[in-house]
């Protein structure tokens, strides 16, 4: 089974520079999750998608932050200004179902200038 | 809502011990954990989880505890080896996403 895909796994800009990750979730898994992991804690959730619409983004900072997963398979996230703050990995998480065991992807490390 | 918490950073044993590692939760109705691994550079990998209604569950040199009086639980790592040496996270579910700990780095020398 193959498993989460990310893309890309590194990317350096500057900030107020936009930029966009990509996820391709596990084969069959209606449930997509984008996690932020700043160096030395563990993951946050940012966003939960069930199919194509959104379960949870109370934890994204929707001012700079959005996300589609538009035909239920794969997702964007997109940071439009980034911030300093915002170095961190990205990660990408695949159920099931909701209350199912996630499955993350490698993540995109992201560092801002 | 739920706060996990590990309650050492770091650990560091010698290969062929057993290694336990620890986590404290806040909320008394969670009823699902999940114990992830997480090498540097990838992402997170499932290692086992435990439901409320078990105060134990054993995998392949893995063990989770659950003490529900005192809100703990902990991992069980039997002989441990080099390719253990990671950063392990307890998590629990918020509504249906996840919510970490800070994670422990676990050092193994040989």
């Amino acid at each position: 089974e193959a498993g989460v895909a990310q893309s890309p796994r590194y990317k350096i800009i500057e900030k107020r520079q936009s930029v966009a990750f990509w996820c391709n979730p596990i084969s069959g898994h209606a449930t997509l999750y984008w996690y932020q992991q700043i160096l030395g804690q563990g993951p946050k959730l940012l966003i939960q998608f069930q199919n194509n619409g959104v379960v949870d983004d109370s934890q994204l900072p929707k001012d700079r932050f959005s996300a589609e997963r538009l035909k239920g398979v794969d997702s964007t996230l997109k940071i439009q200004p980034a911030k300093l703050e915002d170095s961190a990995v990205y990660l990408c998480a695949s159920s099931l179902s909701g209350n199912q065991p996630q499955h993350f992807g490698d993540g995109t490390r992201l560092s801002i200038l | 809502g739920e706060n996990v918490g590990l309650h050492l950073p770091t650990l560091s044993v010698q290969e062929g011990d057993n290694s336990i590692i620890n986590c404290a939760y806040s909320n008394s109705a969670s009823d699902y954990f999940i114990w992830y691994k997480q090498e540097s550079g990838k992402g997170p990998q499932f290692i086992i989880d435990i439901r409320s209604n078990m105060d134990k569950r054993q995998g392949q040199r893995v063990t989770v505890l659950l003490n529900k009086t005192v809100k703990h639980l902990s991992l069980q790592i039997a002989a441990t080896q080099p390719g253990d040496s990671a950063v392990y996270f307890c998590a629990a579910p918020h509504r249906t996403a996840l919510i970490f700990g800070k994670g422990t780095t676990l050092s193994v020398s040989s």
